[in-house]
């Protein structure tokens, strides 16, 4: 089946250590992304990539790291220097040619910060 | 910011039409409006979307006005497992013209109800 994992599902981390999620596609997805949703709220854009080695700041990157070594692979790493990381993250991707940029989403990962 | 308004909440009997409204009044010519639901704890599901014609799939049919400044996401017979959060989204449909830039609202919480 093709898709998007997220792993963990659930993740708990002490106050001021960095802890990296993981997002991995077989869609054969160029485009690829990483939101974050708190309670009640819509998603917000954290980062995203259209190509392997490239990634680009989206509105909230502040205290967040990406990297895209490989194609179906876009790490998120949460630093110490993120004020408020408590919250629901999402991972999509979408192609990019083809008239319609349509994002497949995993299904999350839910970090809490103690 | 969004550009689009919806209402935060609705309800909706059990095997009814549920018929969400959307209000994109800025959308411009080049410009697809895109539903997503989120059920929760989940990631957003892709249901529809459309330029300026009807559209139909087998989950939902997608109402676009002919001023194109609003839209009504049409859930023919809605279950109970269509409660969720329901997000209409504006959005250009290539990336080199911003297609990645996907805002996501508080959207309209749906209950369905038996």
């Amino acid at each position: 089946d093709g898709g998007i994992t997220q792993s963990p599902k659930y993740l708990f981390r002490k106050e001021g250590q960095n802890v990296t999620l993981s997002c991995e596609q077989n869609l054969n997805h160029d485009a690829m992304y990483w939101y974050r949703q708190d309670p009640g709220q819509g998603l917000r854009l954290i980062y995203y990539s259209q190509i392997v080695n490239d990634f680009q700041k989206g509105d909230i990157a502040e205290g967040y790291s990406v990297s895209r070594e490989k194609k179906e692979s876009f790490p998120l790493t949460v630093t110490s220097a993120q004020k408020n990381p408590t919250a629901f993250y999402l991972c999509a991707s979408s192609p990019i040619a083809g008239g319609s940029v349509e994002q497949f989403f995993g299904p999350g990962t839910r970090l809490t910060v103690l | 910011d969004a550009k689009t308004t919806q209402p935060p909440s609705m309800d909706c009997a059990e095997g009814r039409a549920a018929n969400l409204p959307c209000n994109h009044s800025t959308i411009s010519g080049n410009e697809y409006v895109y539903w997503y639901r989120q059920i929760h704890s989940q990631g957003p599901q892709y249901i529809i979307h459309g330029l300026k014609n009807n559209e139909t799939n087998e989950m939902a049919s997608l109402i676009i006005t002919e001023d194109r400044k609003s839209s009504t996401l049409i859930l023919p017979h809605a279950t109970l497992r269509d409660t969720a959060v329901y997000y209409c989204i504006v959005r250009v449909g290539a990336w080199d013209t911003g297609g990645f830039k996907t805002i996501f609202g508080a959207g309209t919480r749906l209950f369905v109800k038996a």
